[in-house]
């Protein structure tokens, strides 16, 4: 089955205590992104990779890191999360950019306390 | 001024409606698209755009690159469409993706 999976799905952790988020599909897509998604601002993008070794910043990149080392993971790292960093996060993975259907995970719960 | 503006935000609807929702946007653009996210919070893409108009059972998404606006049609409106539609754009020249805020559409039957 085609799927792009997350882990954890729910996470509650404490200020400055670092975090990592997985992301992985099955699907041999070049494109992966992560959105996060806060009430009255809509989804944001944070980071996208265009394929392995390729990453570029979206809207919303401070305090937040990515890799993509290979094709079917990218995941997000939060060195030393903060309160307002509290949010749903999506993963998300395309054939391309502007070329086909995004994929997404089913989104990752975090609360900074 | 955000740079893609969806509305309206709320729309709520008798089962068998025509829905319409739009999606205004102030730049140039390569494609759009539109996502439907469930209740439960769970996001799936419905349409990738570039021109012109797209047909899937009852929606129907059309755009129009001159006037940078898109539109969602619902035809027939069942309870299941309640769900948080957003339009999404790809600016010229990017590979980055930059989302409207949603417009809610509850369907009564």
């Amino acid at each position: 089955e085609a799927q792009v999976t997350q882990n954890p799905r729910y996470l509650i952790t404490v200020t400055g205590k670092k975090l990592t988020v997985t992301c992985s599909q099955n699907m041999n897509h070049e494109y992966m992104s992560w959105y996060r998604q806060d009430p009255g601002l809509g989804l944001r993008q944070i980071y996208y990779s265009m394929n392995v070794e390729v990453t570029d910043k979206g809207d919303v990149p401070e305090g937040y890191k990515v890799s993509r080392k290979e094709k079917r993971n990218f995941p997000l790292i939060l060195e030393s999360p903060s309160p307002n960093q509290t949010s749903l996060y999506f993963c998300a993975s395309g054939p391309g950019q502007g070329l086909g259907t995004q994929y997404f995970g089913p989104g990752t719960r975090l609360t900074v306390l | 001024k955000n740079e893609v503006e969806q509305s309206p935000q709320n729309l709520t609807a008798q089962e068998g409606e025509f829905i319409t929702i739009n999606c205004s946007y102030s730049v140039g653009i390569s494609a759009l698209h539109w996502l439907q996210q469930h209740p439960g919070g769970g996001i799936v893409s419905l349409f990738m755009l570039s021109s012109g108009k797209k047909k899937h059972g009852r929606l129907i998404a059309t755009i129009n690159i001159q006037e940078k606006h898109s539109s969602l049609h619902i035809t027939a409106s069942h309870p299941r469409d309640s769900a948080v539609y957003i339009c999404a754009v790809i600016p010229y020249n990017t590979d980055k993706l930059i989302f409207g805020t949603g417009t809610r559409l509850q369907v009564f039957p």
